[in-house]
């Protein structure tokens, strides 16, 4: 079946526009997870989704940053007055459940983000 | 504070050598340690994964040693081909935490 699919692969925006990135779980995944990848640097927790559950917002760096996850499928990063600092890959993952330790993450090819 | 630490930043290796990666914790409380592997423009694709209750695990040329006393794991890939060249992850993950921590990754170049 169709993997982790995340739109767009690539995206170059002005210093201070907002962005949108967006992921598609693998059907009946309910676990979903973004993740940040600066380069050569490992990855970093941004938020996860679980369900109908409040989504654990902990790793988002600061409020310009929100994510929604609608109908329990598809999920979008938003990110307000992008900074430099913003340039990275945007990885999205999904799982069959999130509670369990051994439920694992099928990760998207990701978002590539530059902030001119 | 960086819960997961791994090591070698970066690792070369001659065409059937094998390739060692480390990952130390600090949370007791994780208990499933994956690793990963990342080719470039792709996202990251689980290799291997360990619970605690076994100090090794083996999957063709891939096994995780899991050192529970030292909070330690490592990765050894045995006949390491030009294939295996990418970056690796370990990760750690608590009980009924949704997200993992990962390390900060390892480049490894397998020359042929």
């Amino acid at each position: 079946g169709a993997g982790v699919s995340q739109s767009p692969s690539n995206k170059v925006t002005e210093k201070g526009k907002d962005v949108e990135l967006r992921c598609d779980p693998i059907s009946g995944h309910t676990a979903l997870y973004w993740y940040r990848q600066s380069l050569g640097q490992g990855l970093e927790f941004l938020i996860y989704f679980q369900g109908n559950s409040a989504p654990d917002k902990s790793g988002l760096p600061s409020d310009r940053f929100s994510a929604e996850r609608t109908g329990g499928s598809v999920s979008t990063l938003t990110i307000q007055r992008t900074q430099q600092e913003d340039s990275a890959v945007y990885l999205c993952a999904s799982s069959l459940a999130g509670g369990g330790s051994a439920n694992e993450q099928y990760f998207g090819p990701g978002t590539r983000l530059t902030v001119t | 504070q960086q819960q997961v630490k791994q090591s070698p930043q970066s690792l070369i290796v001659q065409k059937g050598g094998i390739s060692i990666i480390n990952c130390a914790y600090e949370n007791t409380a994780f208990d499933y340690f994956p690793w990963y592997q990342q080719f470039p423009g792709k996202g990251p694709a689980l290799l291997i994964a360990i619970r605690p209750d076994v100090s090794e695990k083996k999957e063709g040329r891939f096994t995780i040693s899991f050192n529970k006393s030292a909070k330690q794991f490592s990765l050894h890939i045995m006949d390491s081909q030009p294939g295996d060249s990418a970056t690796y992850f370990c990760a750690a993950k608590a009980p009924n935490a949704g997200k993992s921590t990962f390390g900060d990754g390892t480049t490894l170049t397998v020359k042929p």
